[in-house]
């Protein structure tokens, strides 16, 4: 079954762009991802999905400033003009016919 | 307006048993595969299990296989998890989660607390 791996931490100033990292493991570098947020004392929240080919999907609620990206076994979540409210946990998810896997979560702190 | 709201949280004794459930509303519930995912205290998200439209289908995972079990009253627009012989390892918030027709998951419910402790 995938594996998904990301970085644990990343900080962005105030109103600058950020790019969050989701790396699929060997044999799953077509696989699709979704990217969900999950703000301090909330349930998570879907954003996007994100296709090998670079195209993505996003959810009725995930603001403009946040778009995806993928490169090889990566798939990325950019958030531009990043805001206080994006201080956040940020979880990547994919599947297969019998599983659903998340990676580990990638905090992400507003400086 | 898509709602999912758990029910059935609590304390449990290491052993003992307990049944969550899910009320599903503002989506066609019977044609929506869905799942329950934990996250545990200052952890990360974890799958549980998933279970496909009609309830034919239901996966689980390693660490909760023999001991969960997933099921769905489509009659009803609710999702079930009754979980047996807990440890407290399985101290999480239980979520139940939409899936889409492209299998992600795309819509959260609140969550609620399980705590297995004596």
């Amino acid at each position: 079954q995938p594996v998904l791996t990301q970085s644990s931490s990343a900080s962005a100033s105030l109103r600058s762009s950020v790019k969050l990292t989701c790396t699929l493991s060997n044999g799953h570098s077509s696989y699709i991802i979704a990217w969900h947020q999950q703000q301090p004392g909330k349930a998570p929240r879907y954003l996007m999905k994100v296709e090998g080919s670079g195209r993505y999907n996003k959810g009725s609620g995930a603001p403009d400033r946040f778009s995806g990206s993928s490169s090889g076994a990566d798939r990325y979540l950019t958030i531009s003009n990043v805001q206080s409210e994006d201080e956040a946990d940020y979880y990547c998810e994919t599947w297969d016919s019998n599983n659903r896997v998340f990676g580990g979560g990638t905090k992400l702190t507003v400086l | 307006e898509v709602q999912l709201l758990e029910s059935g949280g609590g304390m449990v004794q290491p052993g003992g048993s307990l049944t969550l459930s899910c009320a599903a509303s503002g989506f066609t519930f019977s044609t929506s595969a869905m799942s329950w995912v934990r996250q545990a205290p200052g952890k990360g998200l974890e799958w549980v299990s998933s279970i496909c439209d009609s309830g034919g289908c239901i996966y689980y995972a390693d660490s909760v296989k023999g001991r969960f079990t997933s099921s769905r009253d489509n009659s009803q627009n609710t999702l079930y998890l009754q979980m047996n012989s807990l440890r407290a390892e399985d101290t999480a918030v239980y979520y139940c989660a939409k899936i889409s027709r492209d299998s992600f998951s795309d819509y959260w419910g609140q969550g609620t607390l399980v705590t297995v402790s004596s």
